[in-house]
């Protein structure tokens, strides 16, 4: 079955950027019905959905963060990665990856998630 | 954005209740609603998605409804592994976005 796995550093420094990779596994990441996802979530609150990428390259970010945000891909690694820019304390969350099925646009495989603080 | 407003925020129910949770969108999102359920440091998992259907793996005591604006999950009755947290999510638009979450304590 189709596994997804969450790497990058675990620290950033304030107005850096936060570099994170999703590898996925048991499947191929090419083609198919399903975008790749990042999702986060600050410690205690809720999810925020943070964009999405399809194979072909073309993304759908949040307009909240979308001048910060950079979401691609790499078939031929079966990897999908996110960056976001000028981080601040705000963006210290549970990062996780996930897959978007397209029966309903729903996220029905997900990493385990990896959680980056910004601190210096 | 389209807001999704879950209700209760808590909920306190006991070994075979029969429990439901409500979610409301701001705006018509015909079915595409999914729902979730997330364990202290686990990762969301997938029970429901537009708004009736029922993941692959997951008892049939979780049901969803509704349309439009309003739905709802139900669990006909509670175990003691469905203690945790649910959240509805919109995938009508992007953004995509979540309720709140629901907590369901023992």
């Amino acid at each position: 079955q189709v596994q997804l796995q969450e790497s990058g550093p675990g620290l950033v420094k304030p107005s850096q950027t936060l570099s994170l990779t999703c590898t996925v596994s048991g499947g191929s990441i090419n083609g198919g019905s399903y975008y790749w996802s990042w999702i986060r979530q600050p410690a205690g609150k809720g999810l925020e959905w943070i964009g999405r990428v399809y194979s072909s390259g073309n993304t759908n970010y949040n307009p909240s963060l979308k001048s910060r945000v950079t979401i691609s891909i790499d078939t031929s690694k079966n990897q999908f990665s996110l960056k976001l820019s000028s981080v601040t304390a705000a963006d210290t969350a549970v990062y996780y990856c996930a897959r978007e099925n397209w029966s309903g646009y729903s996220s029905d495989v997900w990493g385990q998630g990896t959680t980056v603080t910004v601190s210096s | 954005d389209i807001q999704m407003t879950q209700s209760p925020s808590s909920l306190s129910a006991s070994v075979g209740d029969r429990v439901t949770i409500t979610c409301r969108a701001s705006q018509s999102i015909n079915n595409f609603l999914n729902w979730y359920q997330q364990k202290p440091g686990k990762a969301p998992k997938l029970l429901i998605y537009s708004a009736s259907s029922l993941q692959s793996g997951v008892p049939s005591r979780f049901s969803g409804s509704g349309s439009d604006t309003d739905f709802t999950l139900t669990i006909s009755s509670l175990q003691p592994e469905d203690f945790a947290t649910y959240y509805c999510q919109q995938s009508y638009t992007t953004p995509q976005t979540f309720g709140q979450g629901t907590r369901l304590e023992i």
